[in-house]
């Protein structure tokens, strides 16, 4: 069974430094792999997605993630958060495209 | 592209009530997901359909709940009989094709059963 696995529930950075935030995930196959973000009492927005070909994937707002095979991790990066980036990111993963499972999700605050 | 509506936006009902939601996925995406999401914890899939057809159920989706999407258009929820345990976020989700399509999220339905 596919799992996803988001390491820190919560992730405090100062405003302009680099953000990381930490995805695993367990398939038997190759997955697609997203990054979602979810603003309090809103749905989740797609930040980026791995589906295939190149591995360093850029999404929107300066977001970026790597997919590395060799150490089953999908990572988002952002070189330098910004106050808006506060928001509660999900990473997910998908065989076949088809159901979405998601890690529990990582809150990011960001101190100015 | 009006994006996913959902409808209400909260609920609030006595244990025991059945609710309804309902889902309005953009318009000529053929596939149609439901979701719930409890605090603290990501969303976990429920059910999705293809068009009209309901192609899987999570063992999530009890026997008191029930999908369906007449037409293949909208979709609704039902719970019957509700227990405090159904409070939760009740999110859905539309694409267009198979695959690696992304799927489309909208604002989700709050539910608290009292």
């Amino acid at each position: 069974a596919q799992s996803v696995t988001q390491l820190g529930s919560h992730v405090s950075v100062s405003e302009g430094a680099l953000v990381l935030l930490r995805c695993n995930y367990s398939s038997s196959v190759p997955p697609y792999l997203f990054w979602y973000v979810q603003y309090p009492n809103q749905g989740l927005q797609l930040l980026l997605k791995y589906t295939t070909g190149a591995t360093l994937v850029k999404g929107i707002n300066g977001f970026e993630a790597e997919f590395k095979k060799s150490e089953t991790s999908f990572h988002l990066t952002k070189p330098s958060a910004h106050m808006s980036d506060a928001a509660e990111y999900f990473c997910a993963g998908a065989a076949y495209g088809n159901k979405l499972v998601f890690g529990a999700g990582t809150i990011l605050r960001v101190k100015s | 592209d009006t994006g996913v509506s959902q409808n209400p936006r909260h609920k609030i009902t006595k244990r025991g009530q059945n609710v309804t939601f309902r889902c309005d996925p953009i318009s000529e995406h053929n596939r149609l997901y439901w979701y719930r999401q409890t605090l603290g914890q990501g969303p976990e899939f429920l059910t999705y359909f293809q068009n009209e057809a309901q192609l899987e159920k999570s063992r999530l989706l009890s026997d008191r709940f029930s999908a369906e999407r007449p037409k293949g258009s909208f979709s609704t929820l039902e719970i019957q009989r509700t227990e405090q345990g159904d409070s939760a976020m009740y999110l859905c989700a539309s694409s267009l094709r198979l695959g690696a399509d992304t799927q489309y999220f909208g604002p989700g339905t709050r539910l608290t059963v009292l």
